[in-house]
């Protein structure tokens, strides 16, 4: 019954490696987002998606690369890993994508997080 | 860009009111959160204010006034299951992306 689920848990791979992490959510809700918290506990958005389709790309480097089958999914995979991308990975939700039309609507629902240790 | 501030660490005794402060710098105000994490979980929602005010929700409140910048959330009666780290966030009127502070580490001690 979990709302937003994420897998896996912990993930420990070596230098250069591809890895994914998946999410799903199932709150019927139509915005999906990845955020990095790093070992500062900063928690900052890497991407959004709303419907299937990208909204908010930060700075990240291409090496990251989202992906959204449908609006109940979204997936992260990231190539050639680098020790720098050793962080918390947490998926969220929201109901609406932030128009600002219904602020309360866009409180974020967090998935459990992906620790990732980068060796 | 935004700037959010909020105090690192604070400790308070059980049954005791802790006020956790946020000031923010932002180039246009579309609402703040509030959001608490325990460790090694992952963030829950806890308030949310975009008029000035206080928003009362039980044990915990939540203040904002636009002009200052400025935020805080209000912990009551606290229980030792309230130690967690509080992160304020503010969303940005132009794209609505919601950044986060640092979070504030409350510990409650017996």
């Amino acid at each position: 019954d979990t709302a937003v689920s994420q897998t896996p848990k912990y993930l420990v791979t070596q230098m250069g490696n591809d890895k994914s992490i998946k999410c799903e959510q199932n709150l019927g809700h139509d915005t999906m987002y990845w955020y990095k918290q790093d070992s500062k506990k900063f928690l900052k958005i890497m991407f959004s998606y709303n419907n299937k389709e990208l909204i908010i790309n930060e700075t990240v480097p291409n090496r990251f690369s989202p992906k959204s089958p449908d609006k109940a999914h979204l997936n992260l995979h990231i190539n050639s890993l680098e020790l720098g991308d050793s962080a918390v990975y947490f998926c969220a939700s929201s109901q609406d994508s932030g128009t600002g039309v219904s602020p309360t609507n866009e409180k974020l629902f967090f998935g459990s997080g992906t620790q990732l240790s980068v060796l | 860009g935004q700037n959010i501030d909020q105090p690192t660490e604070m400790t308070a005794t059980e049954g005791a009111i802790v006020q956790i402060n946020c000031t923010y710098q932002t180039s246009g105000f579309n609402g703040l959160f509030w959001y608490q994490q325990h460790a090694g979980e992952a963030p829950t929602f806890l308030s949310y204010n975009v008029l000035d005010g206080l928003e009362e929700k039980g044990r915990f409140s939540s203040f904002l006034s636009r002009s200052k910048g400025y935020s805080y959330l209000l912990l009551k009666e606290l229980q030792m299951k309230d130690s967690a780290s509080y992160l304020c966030a503010v969303r940005r009127s132009n794209d609505y992306k919601l950044s986060f502070g640092a979070g504030t580490t409350v510990t409650v001690r017996a």
